[in-house]
């Protein structure tokens, strides 16, 4: 069955440092997506992505933030200069069409120090 | 604004128990999506169930089911029979219906535990 896999599946960094998670969403899925769970808490809405460009974004969204599908497979989040409240699991997603499901990896939990 | 609430924090039940989930929604749009997440240990969000707004028919799925009631806006989450691999936190989310976006809105989140 075909699933979202994503890497690295933990990611410890310094307080300022750069970090890029990268998502292979399902192969055939044309809306991608990355959420944030900050430990014990909800899962919150990132952005989305379709049709090479971001369609929604939320307030945590910042300027520190950028997204990119550099190929027909890759999905990625950059964070340029990583704070200690980024700390979080960060799920990507995927969904088909515009009625579908969205399917979530397995998530990388991202620990600044 | 679209919110979700799940208002039990935490569940504590023994093993073949049954046990419900609640979820309250807010929306302002006519038609929408209901989830349900499983997120175990591990960490990883499981899909359990999606459900259109117009069509309140309630569903059961083995030992799960789900009663949605638009009248009262909850879409309610059953275990019958509980199991301890059935411990986790389970979400329960809302999302548009045919935007571009579909963004999840997720609950806090309801940390079951099934104790043998």
């Amino acid at each position: 069955e075909p699933e979202v896999t994503q890497t690295p599946s933990h990611q410890v960094t310094q307080m300022g440092q750069e970090v890029i998670l990268r998502c292979v969403p399902i192969s055939n899925h044309l809306y991608f997506y990355w959420y944030r769970q900050i430990l014990g808490q909800k899962v919150e809405f990132l952005v989305s992505f379709y049709n090479n460009e971001i369609s929604e974004k939320s307030e945590i969204f910042d300027d520190q933030f950028s997204v990119e599908r550099p190929d027909g497979s890759n999905f990625t989040l950059k964070i340029r200069s990583t704070k200690l409240e980024d700390s979080a699991m960060y799920f990507c997603a995927s969904r088909g069409t515009e009625k579908e499901t969205q399917y979530f990896g397995p998530g990388t939990r991202l620990l600044v120090l | 604004a679209q919110k979700v609430t799940q208002a039990q924090t935490e569940i504590s039940v023994v093993e073949k128990e049954d046990v419900t989930l609640d979820c309250v929604y807010e929306t302002r749009d006519t038609t929408y999506y209901l989830f349900w997440y499983k997120q175990p240990p591990s960490g990883e969000l499981v899909f359990l169930i999606r459900r259109n707004s117009f069509d309140e028919q309630n569903e059961i799925s083995g030992r799960y089911s789900w009663n949605f009631q638009k009248s009262t806006s909850s879409f309610n989450f059953t275990i019958t029979a509980s199991q301890v691999v059935d411990s986790a936190v389970y979400f329960c989310a809302l999302s548009d219906y045919g935007g571009a976006t579909n963004k999840l809105i997720f609950g806090t989140g309801t940390l079951l535990a099934v104790q043998p």
